[in-house]
């Protein structure tokens, strides 16, 4: 079974511009969620989707949105970049089907900001 | 007060020890708990899951929970250098986002 997949792998953008990063869950799997790494505040929730629904969000500005497709991908938006935005940024797949659920993780998407 | 806190590290242990990781999380209504390893430069791993009291045990992993203490615990038995990385505690309150501790980072010496 194919695992979570993200593109792309690396990504360079300057201030102010905007970047869409993609992430394939794991077949069958029907949530997902986008989380922030930093070295400074750790992990951080974005947001879940599940069936093309934002179910949950975290605590980040609009700049940040994201959308899910009836083949359960999703992609995630950032506009206006900021240097602070630089960040390894985590897709994590589920069944979301029950509260008990596991989240699988992709290899990510380091995006850095200039 | 965070949601999941862990144990500062860095822990360092030798080759064939036991590690002992904590976490304690503040929602009381918690109901799934989780650990992840994550290499350096990687993304985290997904190595265990405990939803009910006692422990659970897989491999030389050992995970703990106790709910009326809001307190769960890894034990890396025999631990091996290939252990060697940043233990992360994850925690779904009563919705379906995963709150993270800051984690522990585990060293293994040979």
């Amino acid at each position: 079974k194919a695992g979570v997949t993200q593109t792309p792998r690396y990504l360079i953008k300057t201030r102010g511009q905007q970047v869409t990063l993609s992430c394939s869950p794991i077949s069958g799997h029907r949530s997902v969620s986008w989380y922030q790494q930093t070295p400074g505040q750790g992990l951080q929730f974005l947001f879940e989707y599940f069936s093309e629904t934002q179910r949950n969000k975290g605590n980040f500005p609009g700049r940040f949105s994201g959308r899910q497709f009836s083949n359960s991908r999703s992609e995630m938006n950032v506009s206006t970049l900021e240097l602070g935005d630089s960040a390894l940024y985590l897709c994590a797949s589920s069944s979301g089907l029950a509260i008990t659920y596991e989240q699988y993780f992709g290899p990510g998407t380091r995006l850095t900001v200039t | 007060q965070k949601e999941v806190e862990q144990n500062s590290g860095p822990l360092s242990v030798p080759e064939g020890a036991i590690a002992s990781l904590n976490c304690t999380y503040s929602d009381r209504v918690s109901q799934s708990f989780f650990w992840y390893r994550q290499y350096s430069g990687k993304s985290p791993e997904l190595i265990m899951s405990i939803y009910s009291n006692g422990d659970k045990e897989d491999g030389r992993f050992t995970a703990q929970l106790n709910k009326a203490s809001q307190y769960v615990s890894l034990l890396i038995r025999d631990s091996q250098p290939s252990d060697s990385a940043t233990y992360l505690c994850a925690v779904i309150p009563n919705d379906y986002k995963l709150s993270f501790g800051a984690g522990t980072t585990v060293t293994v010496r040979a």
